[in-house]
């Protein structure tokens, strides 16, 4: 069965510094990984996602992720966080079973980010 | 131009009780999906849309639960006999593919007392 975890319940990065939020998936076959956040009382957006290709992809609000095959991850980064980061990152996987082409998405739990001025 | 759009945002209603929380995809969108999100927790799969029909519907926790899409735009979840655990918020999201990303809305918050 496809999964993903977020092994941090929550982050903290003081404002300036280097963030990353962790991310590793369980796929049967190539996964596409996709990264949302989510601000306080409103929904999901869409950060980034990763299909095939380069294994560095950009992303939004100067976010990136790596994903790396061997470890079955896919890490969130950022170069320089700022206070306005601040908000819930959740990591999904597309399921991609034999009877699903539809592309629903698995998420994990969600970390919590708080970056500090 | 226009997003996802639900309604209501909020909805308390009694045990017991019928509710319909309605999804506006975005425009010429052919996928939809519902999702489910309780407190702390990542959203979970209900049911998927392409077009018309329910392509997909092995998240729905039960027959209490219910979705419709008739014209292939507009979706509506329907709970029948509400139960306190139902009480989450209630996700949609829309896209052009099912290899693409979906744009969410901001949520139906169902509290069932």
């Amino acid at each position: 069965a496809q999964s993903v975890a977020q092994p941090e319940d929550q982050v903290n990065v003081a404002e300036g510094n280097p963030l990353t939020v962790k991310c590793t998936y369980s796929v049967s076959g190539n996964p596409y990984l996709f990264w949302y956040v989510q601000y306080p009382n409103r929904g999901l957006q869409f950060l980034l996602k990763y299909i095939t290709g380069d294994n560095l992809v950009k992303g939004s609000y100067g976010f990136e992720a790596e994903f790396n095959k061997s470890q079955t991850s896919f890490h969130l980064k950022k170069p320089s966080a700022l206070v306005s980061d601040s908000a819930l990152y959740f990591c999904a996987v597309r399921d991609i079973t034999f009877h699903n082409q539809g592309g629903k998405l698995i998420f994990g739990q969600g970390t919590e980010l708080s970056v500090k001025p | 131009g226009a997003g996802v759009s639900q309604t209501p945002s909020n909805k308390v209603t009694e045990k017991g009780k019928y509710v319909e929380l309605r999804c506006d995809p975005i425009s010429g969108h052919t996928a939809l999906y519902w999702y489910r999100q309780s407190l702390g927790q990542g959203p979970e799969f209900l049911i998927y849309f392409q077009g018309t029909g329910a392509a997909d519907d092995s998240g729905l926790p039960n027959d209490r639960f219910f979705a419709v899409r008739p014209e292939g735009s507009v979706s509506t979840l329907k709970i029948q006999r509400t139960e306190r655990g139902d009480s989450a918020v209630y996700l949609c999201a829309s896209s052009s593919g099912p290899s693409n990303e979906q744009f969410f809305g901001p949520g139906t918050r169902l509290t069932v007392l």
